[in-house]
């Protein structure tokens, strides 16, 4: 079966840095996606990797292993409006989106 | 920038009722998508559109129909509501043609059924 894995929740402080991980199973890969959604709200598109390594975008960087079936999103200098749930997102071989439950992050002062 | 909206925010229905649940965007994207999201559960697919009249069963499609007549606007129905389809439903966008491309939400509808 198709799988992706992430923590529940998570807590960082502010101004701080936090990973979050994502592994997954899947019938084949087409790239996997980063959204974050604030509570109540649409999720909002983060990254997309489709090769291994690091992406850098301000402070959200997204890193990917195809061979471990691995991904971090890495967020740095934590502020309050970061805490949200972080959702990952693995498109399969037929170019459909996997879902993982997503991650909570709260953020405290 | 792309914009999915929704026809409803919240929505109350009674056990029974035919539900519909509108979505509309506005930059020609050939595919259109509608979820659930429960607490503790990734977005489930229930529905998904590639083009106008064409419709694609996902994950959990049991209990519900869809209707696709204009590229623009994707609609889903729950023909008879239960109290197990209360949830927040999402509808997305993407631009289709072959692309690997980033999904565009709307705002949600959360609908409790009674």
């Amino acid at each position: 079966g198709q799988n992706i894995d992430q923590p529940t929740e998570m807590t960082a402080t502010e101004g701080a840095i936090v990973q979050i991980n994502c592994t997954y199973q899947t019938s084949g890969f087409n790239g996997l996606f980063w959204y974050q959604q604030h509570a109540g709200e649409a999720p909002t598109f983060l990254s997309y990797n489709v090769l291994d390594g690091l992406e850098e975008k301000g402070r959200f960087s997204s890193f990917l292993s195809r061979s471990k079936g691995y991904s971090y999103l890495l967020l740095k200098e934590l502020q309050m409006k970061d805490s949200a749930s972080y959702l990952c997102a693995v498109m399969d071989s037929n170019y459909q989106l996997i879902w993982g439950a997503g991650t909570k992050l709260i953020i405290k002062p | 920038d792309v914009k999915v909206t929704q026809s409803s925010r919240y929505l109350v229905k009674r056990t029974g009722e035919k539900v519909f649940l509108e979505c509309v965007q506005d930059m020609d994207h050939e595919n259109m998508f509608w979820y659930r999201q429960d607490p503790g559960l990734g977005l489930r697919l229930i529905y998904f559109s590639y083009d106008v009249k064409m419709k694609e069963k996902g994950d959990i499609p049991e209990g519900y129909s869809v209707s696709r007549e204009k590229k623009e606007r994707f609609s889903l129905i729950l023909e008879s509501a239960s109290t197990n389809q209360t949830s927040m439903y999402l509808c997305a966008s993407s631009l289709g043609q072959g692309a690997v491309d980033e999904q565009y939400f709307g705002p949600g509808t959360r609908l409790t059924v009674t």
